[in-house]
């Protein structure tokens, strides 16, 4: 069992350029979620997708999209990616048992942007 | 808002020394409570957690109570290790978009 993959594992990207991020899970959960990791800041929500067809905004949306097409894949792209876009990115998919949800992450991507 | 608040690191401790990481929450209704360990380099674990007042979660030798009366969730160990050496999230959830709070992250260092 794989759980979460993430891809690429790093990228050093310029400025203006176009970029996605993939995440696929196989553990067929209902909800996923990017965040971005900054040193002294945390995790910070980028986006999310309760389930497949439908995606929400989280507190630090603007310069980023998802899609979620189906349960397994939920992309991040950099429409024209800027150097305050230089982080840590994770995906994550969370299992609700009774009143909680539980969150499981991937091994993230560490992205550069020059 | 939700909020998680945790105490500043770095925390260095020698080897089998005990370990607190203190952990305090603002928060609507009930929410569930998580410690999450991020090794060097890789993604978050889940560690532990628990889902109502009074629960204590555990795992690895780590545990946290859950505390209502002082909002807080304070992860404990009681000898640690070199291994242990990672930074530790707190966060929680309270329901609604399905979304979590997590606190800054301290990180740990544990020296022989």
């Amino acid at each position: 069992i794989a759980g979460i993959t993430q891809a690429p594992t790093s990228q050093i990207l310029a400025a203006g350029r176009r970029m996605t991020l993939r995440c696929t899970q196989d553990m067929r959960h209902n909800a996923m979620y990017w965040y971005r990791q900054d040193l002294g800041l945390g995790l910070r929500l980028i986006h999310y997708s309760n389930t497949a067809g439908t995606t929400g905004k989280g507190e630090v949306p603007d310069g980023y999209s998802v899609s979620r097409a189906n349960t397994d894949d939920f992309p991040l792209t950099l429409a024209s990616a800027v150097p305050s876009q230089t982080s840590v990115y994770f995906c994550a998919s969370s299992v609700r048992s009774g009143t909680t949800d539980t969150q499981y992450f991937g091994p993230g991507t560490r992205l550069t942007v020059l | 808002g939700d909020s998680v608040t945790q105490m500043e690191g770095p925390v260095t401790l020698s080897e089998e020394a005990f370990l607190t990481i203190n952990c305090t929450y603002t928060a609507t209704g009930y929410p569930s409570l998580f410690w999450y360990v991020q090794y060097p380099g890789e993604g978050l674990q889940l560690l532990l957690k628990a889902t109502k007042a009074d629960d204590k979660g555990s795992n690895k030798g780590f545990e946290a109570t859950y505390r209502k009366e002082t909002t807080s969730f304070h992860l404990e160990k009681g000898s640690v290790q070199v291994s242990d050496s990672a930074v530790y999230f707190c966060a929680l959830f309270s329901g609604g978009y399905q979304k979590v709070t997590f606190g800054t992250g301290t990180k740990l260092q544990v020296i022989p």
